[in-house]
């Protein structure tokens, strides 16, 4: 799997957009760009995925640069229940091999 | 959505017991599923690839002998802690994938918080 590279750490004011980056510059052709969430005692929540075309669902939207090497999560609106560890992770989309976590992102969104 | 049970949430137990976890796709059948294991402030690191009907492959570092896995049906896996020591407190994982050729992401238990006392 590729390896990914997140911001240790990042704020949010409730109410306004999420943006998390994630840079993949070593992202191969038939790789996907997988984000999962981590909320405090609990399991990883799965969240999004996409190949190459902008993905949105109702949890969250992804946006994958055109040369790949790069994605954002945005959480359109953000309440305090979003406060979590994320997860960007590139892999195969038929992979038998588990997930493969690397640090996160650890968003605090704040009143 | 596909949804992972995992039982028990929490167990505190005494230094020498044994402790079994299981892990159960309520929605699909799995047939591979993966256990991590979690310590404060750390990312999940896997422990082993439980397959169905075979043996698990477990990774460096992980002893076989103390986490036994069991993996008897498409629905079903199963982590015992043997012997447990204070040391194997900590927070374990499980996820699990739908059967092969599926596109479908890999889903997670919510986790057991288990503490050796």
């Amino acid at each position: 799997d590729a390896k990914t590279t997140q911001p240790t750490s990042m704020d949010c004011a409730e109410g306004r957009a999420a943006n998390l980056p994630c840079n993949h510059s070593t992202i191969s052709g038939n790789e996907y760009v997988y984000w999962y969430r981590q909320i405090h005692s609990q399991g990883p929540q799965y969240i999004i995925h996409g190949l190459k075309n902008n993905e949105t669902n109702e949890m969250a939207s992804l946006i994958i640069t055109e040369d790949r090497k790069s994605s954002t999560l945005i959480l359109p609106h953000a309440t305090l229940r979003d406060t979590a560890v994320y997860y960007c992770i590139v892999r195969l989309r038929n992979s038998g091999y588990a997930l493969n976590f690397g640090k996160g992102t650890s968003l605090l969104v704040t009143p | 959505g596909a949804v992972v049970s995992q039982h028990p949430s929490w167990v505190i137990c005494k230094s020498g017991t044994s402790v079994k976890i299981e892990c159960r796709s309520l929605d699909f059948q799995a047939t591979t599923m993966f256990w991590y294991r979690q310590f404060p402030k750390q990312s999940l690191m896997l422990m082993a690839t439980s397959n169905e009907g075979s043996k698990a492959t477990y990774e460096q570092g992980v002893e076989k002998d103390k986490f036994l896995i069991n993996h008897a049906s498409l629905t079903l896996s199963t982590l015992t802690v043997t012997s447990a020591h204070p040391e194997d407190s900590s927070f374990y994982i499980c996820s699990a994938r739908p059967g092969q050729g599926s596109d479908q992401p890999q889903h997670f238990g919510d986790g057991t918080r288990l503490s050796i006392l």
